[in-house]
């Protein structure tokens, strides 16, 4: 059974700061992974989309790497800023097609102090 | 880019009322529409999927009956909460998908609701 973890739960940093954030899955048998945000009492934004077979992807001040084979993808926030302050999920679809059902982590609830 | 829109954003009823919430795609056709449960400081939970044209596929434990979902076409998809009491209350959210394309999986903004 997939499972996703996102480490750390929660993260406080300064503005200006680079900063990582960390997800994990346990079965490398993946479509893509997508990374959201979740403003409080929102819906998800779609920040980026990796496919299997890509490597990482970007968005402006965004990064986003896969590695299938060890189960990890990272997001990469350059620069921080306060309006950055939100909830980032991530989530995977499993399988070799589209028509597997994201499975998603609980999420890094990021702060950024201006 | 491609846009859920999600209605009504918030609700506040009597317990035993029907509420229908709205997911709708902008921009693009929905081959697939999804609708997901969140409570406080957790992460979403689906609840149903459904194929345009198809009966919805709903996840273990969630009542059928209970949650009522219309996907007529591939721009619209329905979710019904019937004769809803307060542990109803929730937040649910829409999702939608092009089935055809290696596009995101796009969200609406959520329905708040809240049963008395």
């Amino acid at each position: 059974k997939q499972e996703v973890t996102q480490i750390p739960a929660a993260l406080s940093v300064p503005e200006g700061e680079n900063l990582v954030l960390n997800c994990s899955f346990t079965d490398s048998a993946i479509y893509n992974l997508q990374w959201f945000r979740q403003d409080p009492g929102k819906g998800l934004t779609s920040l980026l989309l990796i496919q299997s077979s890509q490597r990482e992807q970007t968005s402006g001040r965004l990064n986003a790497s896969l590695d299938k084979s060890s189960g990890r993808s990272t997001l990469y926030i350059a620069a921080s800023q306060p309006g950055d302050s939100a909830t980032y999920l991530c989530a995977v679809r499993p399988g070799r097609g589209s028509q597997g059902n994201l499975i998603f982590g609980k999420g890094t609830k990021l702060s950024v102090k201006p | 880019g491609a846009v859920v829109s999600q209605h009504p954003s918030r609700v506040i009823c009597k317990s035993g009322t029907s509420v229908k919430i709205e997911c709708r795609s902008l921009d693009f056709q929905a081959t697939t529409m999804f609708w997901y449960r969140q409570f406080p400081k957790q992460s979403l939970m689906l609840m149903a999927t459904s194929n345009e044209g198809s009966k919805a596929t709903y996840e273990q434990g969630v009542e059928k009956d209970k949650f009522l979902i219309n996907h007529a076409s591939l721009t619209l998809s329905t979710l019904t909460v019937t004769s809803a009491h307060p542990e109803d209350s929730s937040f649910y959210i829409c999702s939608a998908m092009d089935g055809y394309s290696n596009q995101p999986q796009h969200f609406g903004d959520g329905t708040r609701l809240s049963i008395l």
